[in-house]
Parts: structure tokens; sequence; C-alpha cells
């Protein structure tokens, strides 16, 4: 069975530092999804993309991140200045509609 | 706004009882709802969802749940445990317009006992 694959599935990165984290989509899926979980809390919306462009972004996601579908194929979450706040399992979510969505594995971003 | 609470962080059962997540939802519109369920170090998987169709929604696993309008809940069902089943289950709401991000519970984490 298809399913969303992550890389890496660890990070671990200096506060200040670019971290790109990687999702491939699972094939003739058209919705992305970027969620996160602060360690002991809630599964948070970050930012959904649909068509090459953003459809809708939560006030985590501020000037500091960006997503971009680089290659047609993987899906990409960019941080660009780390904050020690911005550690947290990061997951790619995935759908073919807009109401079924499938996760990936996450990512755990460690910034020290 | 929309919100999810999730009564019961922590869930034991033994093997073969039935199993009974709560979950309780806040919305002004109607809402589409979502069982998933997240083993040790995965991600999280969808186990089942209310669409505004049947409101008694069948799921992998012998999962099922149950959307109760006046109740403002979709309570998460099996009849009989089994030890695979432990696991941390979320329940999550959207709004069947305008957005289709996911507004997660707390979750909870089920124990099963032999």
């Amino acid at each position: 069975e298809p399913e969303v694959t992550q890389t890496p599935s660890h990070q671990v990165t200096q506060m200040g530092q670019e971290v790109i984290l990687r999702c491939v989509p699972i094939s003739n899926h058209l919705y992305f999804y970027w969620y996160r979980q602060i360690l002991g809390q809630k599964v948070e919306f970050l930012v959904s993309f649909y068509n090459n462009e953003i459809s809708e972004k939560s006030e985590i996601f501020d000037d500091q991140f960006s997503v971009e579908r680089p290659d047609g194929s993987n899906f990409t979450l960019k941080i660009r200045s780390t904050k020690l706040e911005d550690s947290a399992m990061y997951f790619c979510a995935t759908g073919r509609g807009a109401y079924e969505q499938y996760f990936g594995p996450g990512t755990r971003l460690t910034v020290t | 706004a929309q919100s999810v609470t999730q009564l019961g962080s922590h869930v034991s059962v033994s093997e073969g009882a039935l199993v009974l997540l709560r979950c309780n939802y806040s919305s002004s519109v109607p809402p589409y709802l979502f069982w998933y369920v997240q083993y040790p170090n995965q991600g999280l998987q969808l186990l089942l969802k209310y669409t505004s169709a049947a409101t008694l929604v069948k799921g992998i696993n012998g999962f099922e749940a149950e959307f109760k309008k006046s109740e403002t809940s979709f309570h998460l069902t099996k009849p009989s445990a089994h030890m695979s089943d432990a696991a941390e289950y979320f329940c999550a709401v959207t709004q069947s317009y305008n957005t289709d991000k996911l507004i997660f519970g707390t979750g909870t984490r089920l124990q099963v006992f032999p």
C-alpha cells in the first residue's frame, strides 16, 4: 500500500540555522499539508498547499516558514532561522481530496 | 471556532473487553470528524471518518464511531480489544466547507492488558 514518506527521520540543528524537511506524497495526491506536534502537546496545523500555492496557513506559519514542490514530486517545509521553540515532530500529510489526509511517519526536529 | 475534547488521556482495558474512547466536538458549522491512530514511532493512520453520510461509520481493525449531533459526540468503539490495539488515538474535526485543516484533540492512550 502506498505511503507518505518523510526525510530525515530525525534532524538536529543549531538555533539560527536553516532546515528543510522533505516529504514524498502518495502518487496522484493533489492536496498537501504540514502539521507539527510539540512534545506533550496537540498536533497543530501549519499549512495546506494545493495547485502549487498555499491554500491556508496558521498563525504559527510566519515568515520564517515556507513550502514548495520544487520538482513536482517532493513537498518541502523550510524553516529559515530555527528557534528553540521550533523543536517538534513535523508531519506531512497528503490526500486525493480535501477530506482524506494520509500522514507520513514524521521528522523529529531538535533545535539546540 | 472548532475544537475537540477527548475525555480521558489514558484508557486501560483487558483483552477481549469493549473499547470506548470519547470525543466531543464544538463547531458552529456542520463538521467532518475523524479518528486517527498512532502506534509507537509511527505516523498518524486514518481509522475512520464521518463526512455527513451515514452516522455510524465503520473503520479499519474493527473500530467504529457514531456521529451524534444532539450530543456533539463522535465516540470510538470496538467490541473486543486486542493487544495490538494499544496505541494513541486522536479525534479530529474540520469544517465541511471553506477549510480542510484538521483540529486535533489531545489524544487518548489505550493500554490493553492480557
